[in-house]
């Protein structure tokens, strides 16, 4: 089945520790999203990637950083800089012929600092 | 710059009632417009879309929205709600053009509905 996935499902982050949330797709898809969801806040966006090998800062980039070395993978980092990472993270996609604007969502990674 | 306002942050209904959850967006350019919908611990699914065409766009699960450019808004309506469609429902926004790649999300609305 095509589709995203996201792992883990659950990641606990200690004081000062870098932690990476999984995103990969098979949907052959070139744009990818990583948005993080906090209560009553909605979807903000964090980083995207048009293509491979090239990503652009969302609205609220301070203390995470990605990379997009495959097409089909893109990591996202939660860095020690980061002071308030508790949150629900979403990884999303976008293509497909006449998608054009239609993102498709993971299941989502929540983390909890210990 | 586009922003999206949803109306009721909560809307609890009964079984088999009708509902309408409100969206009103802005946008100095041509707009596509989505409602995602998330149970709890899970994704966003995609309920429909409007990118352009037909006004009255209808979606899975019996839903339907009417995109009203003249208002900015795109509600979302089902005549009849069931228990399983309790859920948190998100309203989008997408520009045309040179902004098509990013969508700008309202904080949702909690659709609760009761036996």
């Amino acid at each position: 089945d095509g589709g995203i996935t996201q792992s883990p499902k659950y990641l606990f982050r200690k004081e000062g520790q870098n932690v990476t949330l999984s995103c990969e797709q098979n949907l052959n898809h070139d744009a990818m999203y990583w948005y993080r969801q906090d209560p009553g806040q909605g979807l903000r966006l964090i980083y995207y990637s048009q293509i491979v090998n090239d990503f652009q800062k969302g609205d609220i980039a301070e203390g995470y950083s990605v990379s997009r070395e495959k097409k089909e993978s893109f990591p996202l980092t939660v860095t020690s800089a980061q002071k308030n990472p508790t949150a629900f993270y979403l990884c999303a996609s976008r293509g497909g012929q006449g998608a054009r604007e239609t993102q498709y969502f993971g299941p989502g990674t929540r983390l909890l600092v210990l | 710059a586009q922003s999206v306002t949803q109306l009721d942050s909560q809307v609890p209904v009964f079984e088999e009632a009708p509902v309408e959850l409100r969206c009103n967006y802005s946008s100095s350019v041509s707009v596509y417009l989505f409602w995602y919908v998330q149970y709890p611990n899970q994704g966003l699914q995609l309920l429909l879309k409007y990118l352009s065409g037909s006004t009255l766009v209808k979606g899975i699960n019996g839903f339907e929205a009417e995109f009203n450019k003249s208002q900015t808004s795109f509600h979302l309506r089902k005549p009849s709600v069931h228990i399983s469609d309790t859920a948190e429902y998100f309203c989008a926004v997408g520009g045309s053009g040179g902004s098509n790649y990013k969508l700008t999300f309202g904080k949702g609305t909690l659709l609760t509905v009761n036996p």
